[in-house]
């Protein structure tokens, strides 16, 4: 059973520049959430889907926005870009509506932006 | 607001041997679960054990246990006969039980096995 998908695995943009980061769950997973991981900040959750619907949003700025398509993968975009924006992008995934059981990761997608 | 506090950043254990890795919490739910997660170098988030709240057992997952105090809003995990493949950061974690699926993580502790 494949894992959480996440692509590209390295990015480097500039500055002011957009970024779309892609997210296939494993298959039969409708939620997918997101996280943000940076040495200063630690982990700080983005937003999380299900079934195409934005269930909660973490306490970032609109410059960062997200959507899930009908076959639960996921995208999440960054548009002008700064230079707090380089993190480690985790996508999750769960089965269920409550995900208790806890999400699986992804390996992330290393954003540097200079 | 929930917080999470891993006091301990960076602790090492000899192969073999027990280290226990504690975290503490701030919440007033009633209802909710912790997780610990190990992230090695490769950078994925591994699910390594999970509690429920209302449940006063303590998980067990292998070399890997909990001592769950919800009163004192502790938990911390237990890793047993270490490995080196346990070298890694440790991350608790903790989910409401409804209304927001997202994890609050603590800040992590880095762990490293010597030979």
């Amino acid at each position: 059973k494949a894992g959480v998908t996440q692509t590209p695995r390295y990015l480097i943009k500039t500055r002011g520049q957009q970024v779309t980061l892609s997210c296939s769950p494993i298959s039969g997973h409708r939620s997918v959430s997101w996280y943000q991981q940076t040495p200063g900040q630690g982990l700080q959750f983005l937003f999380e889907y299900f079934s195409e619907t934005q269930r909660n949003k973490g306490n970032f700025p609109g410059r960062f926005s997200g959507r899930q398509f009908s076959n639960s993968r996921s995208e999440m975009n960054v548009s002008t870009l700064e230079l707090g924006d380089s993190a480690l992008y985790l996508c999750a995934s769960s089965p269920g509506t409550v995900s208790t059981y806890g999400y699986t990761f992804g390996s992330g997608t290393r954003l540097t932006v200079v | 607001a929930q917080t999470v506090t891993q006091s301990q950043p960076e602790m090492s254990v000899q192969e073999a041997e027990t280290v226990t890795l504690s975290c503490t919490y701030d919440t007033s739910e009633s209802n909710y679960y912790l997780f610990w997660y190990k992230q090695p170098p490769s950078r994925q988030m591994i699910l390594v054990i999970r509690q429920e709240a209302y449940k006063q057992q303590n998980a067990t997952e292998n070399r890997f246990s909990v001592n769950f105090q919800k009163a004192a809003k502790s938990f911390s995990l237990k890793i047993s006969d270490s490995q080196l493949g346990d070298t890694a950061m440790y991350f608790c974690a903790f989910m409401k039980q409804s209304g927001t699926y997202k994890y609050i993580f603590g800040t992590g502790t880095r762990l490293k096995v010597l030979a």
